[in-house]
């Protein structure tokens, strides 16, 4: 079975600091891995995926992602960060080749941008 | 294009009661996807159908939860009767089948903004 350890439930930061969200999944084979962002009163969105290729992997908003597989990880980042990006953030990962899009998800990050 | 759906958006009812949620997905999805939140935890997987069929619900945690997708368009999730611990944010997910193979990872799913159940 899938995991995904989201390492920070609550981050704080101020306008044009970088922000760097921590994920881990455990799972034996390849995996197909996406950061989710669910903004104050709105529906869950996708912000980037990784599939295969390029390990770094450019989203939406500026966000950007690196895929170290012998860390499992799949850390999201930001260089500034706008108020706007005070969100929540969730990093998921599917089977590959699994039939349909059966995410397993992290606990979530509260991320602040204080202005 | 109208987004996912979700009716109620938060409901609030007793303990032993009856409550249904009700999603409509995008027009065209065969994918339907059920998740749930409980107090702050993980998003975790309910079910999944392809058009009427359901696909997977391995995650369904009891049969007091009952979904249903006729027609293969809307569905719905109906919790019978209702405990406490069901208390969270339910979401819906939508996504279309792929063109080229369909047992293919397509990736990204299209979320509804919740419902929030609140089971006193």
């Amino acid at each position: 079975a899938q995991s995904v350890s989201q390492h920070n439930h609550h981050v704080i930061l101020s306008e044009a600091a970088s922000l760097e969200l921590g994920c881990n999944y455990s799972y034996g084979g390849t995996v197909n891995l996406f950061w989710y962002v669910q903004y104050p009163g709105q529906h869950l969105q996708l912000l980037l995926k990784y599939f295969s290729g390029d390990p770094l992997v450019k989203g939406i908003k500026g966000f950007e992602a690196e895929f170290i597989k012998s860390k499992f990880s799949f850390n999201l980042r930001k260089p500034s960060v706008q108020w706007s990006d005070t969100a929540e953030y969730f990093c998921a990962v599917t089977a590959w080749g699994a039939a349909g899009n059966k995410l397993t998800f992290g606990g979530g990050t509260r991320v602040l941008v204080k202005p | 294009e109208a987004g996912v759906t979700q009716f109620p958006s938060h409901s609030v009812i007793e303990k032993g009661q009856t409550v249904t949620l009700r999603c409509d997905p995008i027009s065209g999805h065969d994918n339907l996807y059920w998740y749930r939140r409980v107090m702050g935890k993980e998003i975790k997987f309910l079910l999944h159908f392809v058009k009427e069929s359901k696909q997977d619900e391995s995650g369904m945690p009891n049969n007091r939860f009952l979904a249903e997708r006729t027609g293969g368009t809307y569905s719905t999730l109906k919790v019978q009767p209702a405990e406490l611990e069901d208390s969270g944010v339910y979401f819906c997910a939508s996504s279309p089948r792929s063109q080229t193979d369909p047992s293919a990872n397509t990736g990204e799913l299209f979320f509804g903004e919740g419902s929030r159940l609140t089971v006193l």
